[in-house]
């Protein structure tokens, strides 16, 4: 079956650190990836996304890349914030689109 | 326009109370979904709604009980709960549409069973 594989968390950075957040996935066909956010007390936010192979998601300085060679869609960002302190979700749907297949989730820690 | 909406924001029921959690969207979205959601957990689908039809039950116990009035709403009725369906119910929609297949989540509600 499908399946997200995150890296474990949590992530601790320093304000203006490099981020790299890993995720893998198994699918047949070609999935849709995403990553979605959730801060505390919050739902999920749409982060990014990305629908078929090298297409780059990117928005509030984060992006990812749709690597079909190694099925990996890592989640980087250039210098964290403590603003970005959350729960990274990467999520893949795979054409049958009413369901979204969500990895453990990792929890970002950004200190000033 | 990508919101979500869903109220009440908080609830607190015992284990006899009905209650209703409801959903809205503008964004003239055909699929609704509802999710559980345990702390630390990633969200766990529950019920998908399409053109306002039920498409999708998870196997979700009958205390647990959707509804679609229209394309807009959809709400979840709640009746003889457990302490362990204590969670965050979130709701969320998408357009039928492959190529158009996000999923946008509301704030969710946050429920307390006693």
């Amino acid at each position: 079956g499908n399946s997200v594989t995150q890296m474990e968390g949590p992530v601790t950075l320093s304000e203006e650190a490099f981020l790299t957040i890993n995720c893998t996935y198994t699918a047949t066909g070609y999935p849709s990836l995403f990553w979605y956010v959730q801060y505390p007390g919050e739902g999920l936010q749409l982060l990014l996304k990305a629908t078929k192979a090298d297409d780059k998601g990117s928005n509030k300085g984060f992006e990812a890349t749709y690597r079909k060679e190694t099925t990996s869609f890592h989640l980087e960002k250039g210098s964290v914030q403590v603003s970005d302190s959350a729960v990274y979700f990467c999520a893949l749907s795979d054409g049958s689109f009413q369901k979204l297949v969500f990895g453990t989730g990792t929890r970002l820690l950004v200190s000033p | 326009d990508t919101e979500v909406t869903q109220t009440p924001k908080h609830l607190v029921m015992g284990m006899t109370n009905k209650k209703s959690l409801k959903c809205e969207q503008h964004m003239g979205h055909r699929a609704m979904y509802w999710y559980k959601q345990k702390a630390k957990k990633p969200p766990e689908l529950m019920f998908v709604y399409s053109y306002e039809k039920l498409s999708i039950n998870e196997s979700v116990p009958s205390r647990f009980s959707p509804e679609c009035p229209n394309s807009s709403l959809l709400n979840l009725h709640l009746h003889a709960l457990q302490p362990e369906d204590s969670a965050l119910y979130l709701c969320a929609s998408s357009q039928e549409d492959r190529s158009q297949e996000t999923q946008y989540f509301g704030p969710g509600t946050r429920l307390l069973v006693l």
